[in-house]
């Protein structure tokens, strides 16, 4: 199973609404991320974790709060949000292996979550 | 700091090939590709890890310079499928996978 899924697949909020992200996988990963992508662009790092703790926030607002509550399951918790907060956002893991060991691994991302906040 | 990839954009007839830079201001660590199509989640490519690696598999391969800090796609007799945006990425040297994406290259296959 090389799945990395995402629910839900659409979510519309209001921007007094608090909602949550959720993302699952079941490859044994002990990396997992989020991104935000915006059209036509690339997608951008918030967060990273590995063997469940926080290592990486790339100076995400606040409004965004990621949890990561066993080794297969990434959630990220949206509160607050404004209009330009709107975005496809993507769960991704991997194998997380350390520099001495060599090798870096490939990133398995989910669907996505498409996200309009109104 | 983001990776720069050129072109933007290219339109090309099947059977016809195409060649897809990545620029760094930083030392590169590794370099990944991925693709992703409208609508989808991008799609592991290749990895190169260190200078002067070339890899491939079917008709698209890569290259690594780092010295030059840049890295080229290469896709040989383009089909239809390989339509898509194409992104670098690149890695961290630390213990965690830092991927971050260069760009972008909007790749349109004709028939």
């Amino acid at each position: 199973d090389t799945e990395v899924t995402q629910t839900p697949k659409h979510l519309v909020m209001g921007m007094t609404n608090k909602k949550s992200l959720k993302c699952e996988q079941h490859m044994g990963h002990r990396a997992m991320y989020w991104y935000k992508q915006k059209a036509k662009k690339p997608p951008e790092l918030m967060f990273v974790y590995s063997y469940e703790k926080l290592s990486i926030n790339e100076s995400v607002p606040s409004r965004f709060s990621p949890e990561c509550p066993n080794s297969s399951l990434l959630n990220l918790h949206l509160h607050a949000l404004q209009p330009e907060d709107s975005a496809l956002y993507l769960c991704a893991s991997s194998q997380l292996r350390l520099v001495r060991t060599k090798g870096e691994t490939e990133a398995f991302f989910g669907q996505g979550t498409r996200l309009t906040v109104v | 700091q983001q990776p720069v990839q050129s072109p933007q954009a290219v339109i090309l007839r099947e059977g016809e090939d195409a060649v897809i830079n990545c620029s760094s201001s930083k030392a590169l660590y590794s370099v990944h590709w991925y693709r992703q199509k409208h609508g989808e989640a991008p799609v592991f490519l290749m990895i190169l890890l260190k200078g002067g690696e070339q890899k491939g598999h079917d008709k698209i391969s890569a290259s690594f310079n780092e010295k030059k800090q840049q890295s080229s796609l290469y896709l040989t007799a383009s089909q239809l499928s390989y339509s898509g945006t194409y992104f670098c990425g690149t890695g961290s040297s630390g213990a965690t996978n830092k991927l971050i994406f260069g760009t972008g290259t909007l790749l349109a296959v004709q028939p």
